[in-house]
């Protein structure tokens, strides 16, 4: 099973509004990372996760805020987002030790604030 | 920081042709990757190399890791209409920081369309 999973798919939300994205991978991985990407460019770092620790945090505004409850889940809290937080939020997951490059990516929560 | 210079930078083609693109950098990665990305989904794993001089195959794709350390080539032979989308190449560079899991730079993409 090579497969990352994310819910919801779609989210619009306001700019007073708090929601939650949420990813899960069943591959035994141990580092699960947070991506953000525009429009026809690359993912964007925004977190790491390793063994459920946060070990890189790419100078994210504090509006965003992820969590790593266990090895396999991974949520991202949203809250007071702006207009141009709007983009294709994508979670990945790899192992930490053998090949910890080979990112294997979700399908992606498309989020539009209003 | 670092960047990847991925060119062409999108390509148009006719179906049955072989495509070429590359990723180059300044400076000398450890890893490289290919990935392709189709419109409204996540990116898929193509290629992964670990070692200069490497040419790896999957399918009709033929990747390779550079001798100098400071390239990647990916090649799709015949190309056929479900191949059109956005490759990216992405690399770790080295020396790998400590603490430093995971983190790849990516190239800026390459849009590929094939016209049947």
């Amino acid at each position: 099973d090579t497969e990352v999973t994310q819910t919801p798919k779609h989210l619009v939300m306001g700019m007073t509004n708090k929601k939650s994205l949420k990813c899960e991978q069943h591959m035994g991985h141990r580092a699960m990372y947070w991506y953000k990407q525009k429009a026809k460019k690359p993912p964007e770092l925004m977190f790491v996760y390793s063994y459920e620790k946060l070990s890189i945090n790419e100078s994210v505004p504090s509006r965003f805020s992820p969590e790593c409850p266990n090895s396999s889940l991974l949520n991202l809290h949203l809250h007071a987002l702006q207009p141009e937080d709007s983009a294709l939020y994508l979670c990945a997951s790899s192992h930490i030790a053998e090949r910890p490059y080979e990112q294997y990516f979700g399908p992606g929560t498309r989020l539009t604030v209003t | 920081g670092q960047q990847l210079n991925q060119s062409p930078q999108s390509m148009f083609i006719q179906e049955g042709e072989d495509v070429s693109m590359n990723c180059t950098s300044s400076s000398i990665f450890n890893t490289w990757l290919w990935y392709k990305q189709d419109p409204g989904e996540g990116p898929v794993l193509l290629i992964a190399l670990y070692k200069a001089g490497e040419l790896t195959s999957n399918g009709r794709l033929t990747a390779q890791f550079g001798i100098t350390r400071k390239d990647s080539f990916l090649n799709i032979s015949a190309s056929i209409p479900s191949d059109v989308g956005i490759y990216f190449c992405a690399g770790q560079p080295a020396p790998v920081p400590s603490g430093n899991t995971g983190k790849l730079i990516f190239g800026q993409g390459t849009t590929l369309q094939v016209k049947p």
